[in-house]
């Protein structure tokens, strides 16, 4: 049974016009994360909630938002996308406070920019 | 999470051989999380690490965390063709974000 799930698996976009991928869990976790993984490279944090309370990582370009209106969904908007935000978006949650919590993953959002 | 190097990129073994990757900080790390990705995959989590000198095994992956819990290993004996795949090493998780390593690419030939 999934338990971390994004939509669609797979993203066109046009270069410049604003695209949103979406995450969905069912664990009920506190945390959720937003990756992004380049080919060969690993996944570099973007974002994470904890509830409601955002954490953006120093170096992540305003051109990347979030929303997370529940517990159950969060969203990964990109204003303006350029050629060099073609990548796996990858979304993953955790449970509670503290860093001890195993993170789990969804099977990613593949997005190209045309 | 804490910041960790990784090595080495890419290891190429004969199936059967041992491997073992390398994850360091120049910090003490306040846990050790291990992952690994299948090509075309997502990081799904092997096993975390907490205590200053534990070892932990699964089947053929053996985990250590260092005495001074600044480095930690995962080795596998008598590789298969099963374990391809890219592994690995984070620091942090829960609220305080999970920063990986670049990862170990595992190329195993037949």
């Amino acid at each position: 049974d999934a338990m971390v799930i994004q939509n669609p698996r797979y993203q066109v976009t046009q270069f410049g016009k604003p695209v949103t991928l979406s995450c969905s869990q069912t664990l009920n976790h506190n945390v959720m994360y937003w990756y992004q993984q380049k080919s060969s490279q690993a996944p570099k944090l973007l974002f994470h909630y904890y509830d409601k309370d955002f954490n953006n990582e120093a170096d992540t370009p305003d051109n990347f938002q979030s929303r997370r209106p529940n517990t159950s969904f969060c969203f990964l908007d990109i204003r303006s996308p350029g050629l060099g935000d073609a990548a796996m978006y990858l979304c993953a949650t955790s449970r509670g406070r503290g860093s001890r919590t195993e993170v789990f993953f969804g099977q990613g959002t593949r997005l190209t920019v045309v | 999470g804490q910041q960790v190097m990784q090595i080495p990129q890419y290891q190429h073994v004969q199936e059967g051989e041992d491997f073992t990757t390398y994850c360091n900080s120049s910090t003490t790390l306040s846990n050790i999380q291990w992952y690994k990705q299948r090509p075309g995959g997502h990081p799904v989590f092997l096993i975390q690490l907490v205590k200053s000198g534990e070892v932990k095994k699964q089947k053929r992956l053996t985990f250590q965390f260092g005495e001074a819990k600044k480095n930690s290993s995962l080795h596998i004996t008598a590789t298969q063709t099963t374990d391809v795949g890219t592994y690995f090493c984070g620091s942090g998780g829960g609220a305080d974000g999970l920063t990986f390593g670049k990862g170990t690419h595992l190329i195993i030939q037949p």
